[in-house]
């Protein structure tokens, strides 16, 4: 069976500090790999998204993440964080080999700092 | 272009009650998804419909159906309201599957 692990319920961060925000993700074929962003007050939005091609993969707000098949890991990254990034972040895995349904991590809250 | 409409915005029910969720997607997005976020949870699928046709289905009770319309709209229902049901109840349409979902504002649901 899919599943999605996010290992840390919050992640602390100064402002201006990189920022990264884990998911490790598992599934007996091939992955589409997705973050979202819930922002208080603003609902779920779409950050980046991987299926195939390069392993770093740029989305919304400067946000990156890179996809590593050999630790099943789709870590979320930005090089220098704002205190606006302060939001819960979910990373989503889907079986791209089985017509499956989509698996959402538990969340990560980010802090950034001031 | 509208983005996802979910009504009611707010329903407060009694344990035993059923209700009845409504979700309009984004112009010409066919594929229709709907998710029950709790605190401790967190987002937890509950169904995926596409052109009218449910594609899958969550680890939810009977007590939680949903449908498509031939417009896309859709609806969730949940008979029989528990306790537990409580949470924010999330509505997302894509072009299809595998594409980006776009979310509605969601439906918070208080059962006392």
């Amino acid at each position: 069976a899919q599943s999605v692990a996010q290992p840390e319920d919050q992640v602390n961060v100064a402002e201006g500090n990189p920022l990264t925000v884990k998911c490790t993700y598992s599934v007996s074929g091939n992955p589409y790999l997705f973050w979202y962003v819930q922002y208080p007050n603003r609902g779920l939005q779409f950050l980046l998204k991987y299926i195939t091609g390069d392993n770093l993969v740029k989305g919304s707000y400067g946000f990156e993440a890179e996809f590593n098949k050999s630790q099943t890991s789709f870590h979320l990254k930005k090089p220098s964080a704002l205190v606006s990034d302060s939001a819960l972040y979910f990373c989503a895995v889907r079986d791209m080999n089985r017509d499956d349904k989509i698996i959402f991590g538990k969340g990560t809250r980010l802090h950034i700092l001031p | 272009k509208a983005g996802v409409t979910q009504t009611p915005r707010y329903l407060i029910k009694t344990r035993g009650q059923q209700v009845t969720l409504s979700c309009s997607p984004i112009s010409g997005h066919r594929s229709v998804s709907w998710y029950q976020q709790t605190p401790g949870q967190g987002l937890q699928f509950l169904f995926e419909y596409f052109s009218e046709t449910q594609r899958n289905k969550g680890n939810f009770p009977g007590r939680f159906s949903g449908r498509q319309f031939s417009n896309s709209r859709s609806e969730m229902n949940v008979s029989t309201l528990e306790l537990g049901d409580s949470a924010l109840y999330l509505c997302a349409s894509s072009t299809d599957s595998y594409e980006k979902l776009f979310f509605g504002s969601g439906t918070q649901l208080s059962v006392l």
